[in-house]
This record gives structure tokens, C-alpha cells and sequence, in this order.
């Protein structure tokens, strides 16, 4: 059983299109990681969000965190084939003590 | 590039052998992780180390043992290999030891095969 449940698990969309992919939990997070992992690579961190509400912007990505700091988002705007990767979330709670990764949400973003 | 160095990057090995994986932190982040990654089961925390000492321990098997040297390499040995085995194994650091919000840096992995 995942601690952070992904999805979709799948997303497969043409360049130009917008996407967003879930992380959820019914735990409250210390803090939320969001990862990018590219074939025959490892994991990239994309962002770092702590405050409930709070959204951060990195280029065409914008990452939110729930309220209740039991969620997070991630969207891409206009996605580019260069977005494809294996998106990972990461979260920590005072009762886990350790970072868990979510099982991943796979983009395809073709030309 | 993440400074973090795995080695070998790829392993073939077979049932009954023992291996050890190898990585080299970033300069000057003092902890090290543990990491597998398996189709079924996604990224899996193994094992911290920070500054030489085991800090915290995942789901690491009773076969499976590493350490951190004086110089801060790592090293994870896996004996006994078993099929279920095969999978990546990657190495992160961190600048410090935690707690939740920790930045990882992973290495590029070392992809293991058990045959």
C-alpha cells in the first residue's frame, strides 16, 4: 500500500496541451517534494513546498499544496516533449521520519 | 549532473552471489541514502547514513547491508541474491541529515540483473 497515492499513473498528450497530476494522502505533511525522473537517470528535484495553500511557479510548471497539507498538484502548461519523464512525489510526516515517494505519474508528451 | 557518482551502472549477477554498489556523494553533503526502484513496488527508502552513521532504515532486507566511510563513500552489499532482487539501486545525498525536508540529489543509479 502506497503512503502517497499518484495519479493518473498514465498520461500520454500532444504538444500544446495542458496536464496536472495528483499526489494525495491521508496524512498531513511536513513538507512535499515534487521529482522528475528521466530513463536511465534519477530522480531530478523540481520543488519544495511547506505552507498549506502554497504555490510555487517554475516556468510552465506551477506545483500547489493543499489547505490541509495533505495534497499536492502539479500543471503543465503548453507541454513540451522535453516535460516527458516519470513525475515523483515526495512527502514527509513526523510519523514516517523519512521521505516516501508516491509511485510516480509517467507523462508522454509527443510532437 | 547531480555530483553524485554511481558505480557500476550496470551489474548482471546470479542467484546465490553477493555484490556491492558503490557511490560518492556530492562534495561536502555528509548524508547518504539508499534507494530501490522496482516496477511493482516504485522507489523504496533503504538506508541513511550521515557523517559515518547509520541514521535511519527502511525496508531494507536482513541480506542487504551498507556503510559509509571516513571519506563519505558508500557501499551497499547485497548477498544472497535472489530474482526479485533485480532492480535499480540508486544513491542520493543530502547536505544534512533531515529532518522531512530534505533536498536528495540522486546518482544515476546502478541497474542490477539477477539471472
Amino acid at each position: 500500500t502506497q503512503l502517497l497515492e499518484q495519479s493518473p499513473q498514465f498520461l500520454s498528450i500532444q504538444e500544446g496541451e495542458n496536464l496536472t497530476v495528483y499526489c494525495n494522502s491521508s496524512s498531513v505533511f511536513s513538507s512535499l517534494q515534487w521529482y522528475r525522473q528521466e530513463p536511465g537517470e534519477g530522480p531530478v528535484l523540481l520543488v519544495t513546498v511547506v505552507t498549506g495553500g502554497e504555490v510555487k511557479k517554475l516556468k510552465r510548471l506551477t506545483f500547489q499544496f493543499g489547505d490541509a497539507r495533505k495534497d499536492s498538484s502539479l500543471h503543465i502548461t503548453a507541454a513540451q516533449p522535453g516535460d516527458t519523464g516519470l513525475y515523483l512525489c515526495a512527502g514527509g510526516t513526523d510519523s514516517w521520519g523519512k521521505l516516501q515517494f508516491g509511485a510516480g505519474t509517467q507523462v508522454v508528451v509527443t510532437p | 549532473d547531480s555530483g553524485v557518482t554511481q558505480t557500476p551502472k550496470h551489474l548482471i549477477t546470479a542467484t546465490g552471489q553477493r555484490v556491492t554498489l558503490r557511490c560518492s556523494p556530492r562534495s561536502g553533503d555528509l548524508s547518504v541514502y539508499w534507494y530501490q526502484q522496482s516496477l511493482d513496488q516504485g522507489l523504496q527508502f533503504l538506508i541513511q547514513y550521515y557523517n559515518g552513521e547509520e541514521r535511519a532504515k527502511g525496508n531494507i532486507l536482513e541480506r542487504f547491508s551498507a556503510q559509509q566511510f571516513p571519506d563519505l563513500h558508500s557501499e551497499l552489499n547485497l548477498s544472497s541474491l535472489e530474482l526479485g532482487d533485480s532492480a535499480l539501486y540508486f544513491c542520493a545525498s543530502s547536505a544534512n541529515p533531515g529532518p522531512m525536508d530534505e533536498k536528495l540529489f540522486f546518482g544515476s543509479g546502478t541497474q542490477l540483473s539477477v539471472l
